[in-house]
């Protein structure tokens, strides 16, 4: 089957940038995605990328996409201790795909 | 998100116990989905829901079953609970929209299931 893989762990400096990465090996994958889980909490989409795009910016976080080497990742800006937690990247195959395959999750650490 | 609400947030049962978790929404959405998740292994999809009348096994359906009682609900139930089921279950939605289509899945708080 389709398989997404991040790195399981980033501990990184208030006021520093996070860049999380994700790898994938669907050719066919149509939307990507990162979501966000807090402890005790479900997830939240934070934003999404078509595949037919390089690059998306929604104020701190930038998503940068390679198609050809099936990499992606989640740059945040200025990160804050409210950033810590576990990063989802997760992606979706065809036009008419109902599943999403998500990665095991990167927990971010924010350190004052 | 609180228009997605999962029914008991923490549970304790036995062995051989059946067990029910609810889901219900109030996004007005016709797709429902259960995953559950273990630490280290990312979400894995037991069941989803396209309408009232279909349902579709995921990846780890065995020892789970589901019923979609209305569109906003969705409840897995395990017939005859086991430890290796002992897991954080979440309930997800999705709807058409017009720009997105079915592309964003909305997320209950989830279900910390402990099986002894």
């Amino acid at each position: 089957g389709e398989d997404v893989e991040q790195s399981l762990f980033l501990s990184v400096r208030e006021g520093d940038s996070s860049v999380i990465n994700c790898t994938y090996t669907d050719s066919s994958s149509t939307y990507l995605y990162w979501y966000k889980q807090e402890p005790g909490a479900g997830l939240q989409l934070l934003t999404y990328i078509f595949s037919n795009m390089d690059m998306k910016q929604d104020q701190r976080l930038t998503v940068l996409l390679n198609k050809k080497d099936k990499h992606l990742s989640l740059r945040i800006a200025d990160t804050q201790t409210g950033d810590s937690a576990i990063y989802f990247c997760a992606e979706k195959s065809g036009a008419g795909s109902y599943q999403l395959t998500f990665g095991k999750g990167t927990k971010l650490s924010v350190i004052p | 998100d609180a228009d997605v609400t999962q029914t008991p947030r923490n549970r304790i049962t036995k062995t051989g116990k059946r067990i029910m978790l609810e889901c219900s929404q109030t996004k007005g959405h016709d797709r429902m989905y259960w995953y559950r998740q273990d630490p280290g292994l990312g979400l894995r999809l037991i069941y989803y829901s396209f309408d009232v009348k279909d349902i579709n096994k995921g990846e780890i359906s065995d020892g789970y079953s589901v019923s979609r009682q209305a569109q906003a609900k969705f409840s897995l139930s395990l017939e005859s609970a086991i430890p290796n089921q002992t897991a954080l279950y979440f309930c997800a939605t999705s709807g058409r929209s017009r720009d997105r289509a079915y592309n964003e899945q909305f997320f209950g708080p989830g279900t910390r299931l402990t099986v002894l």
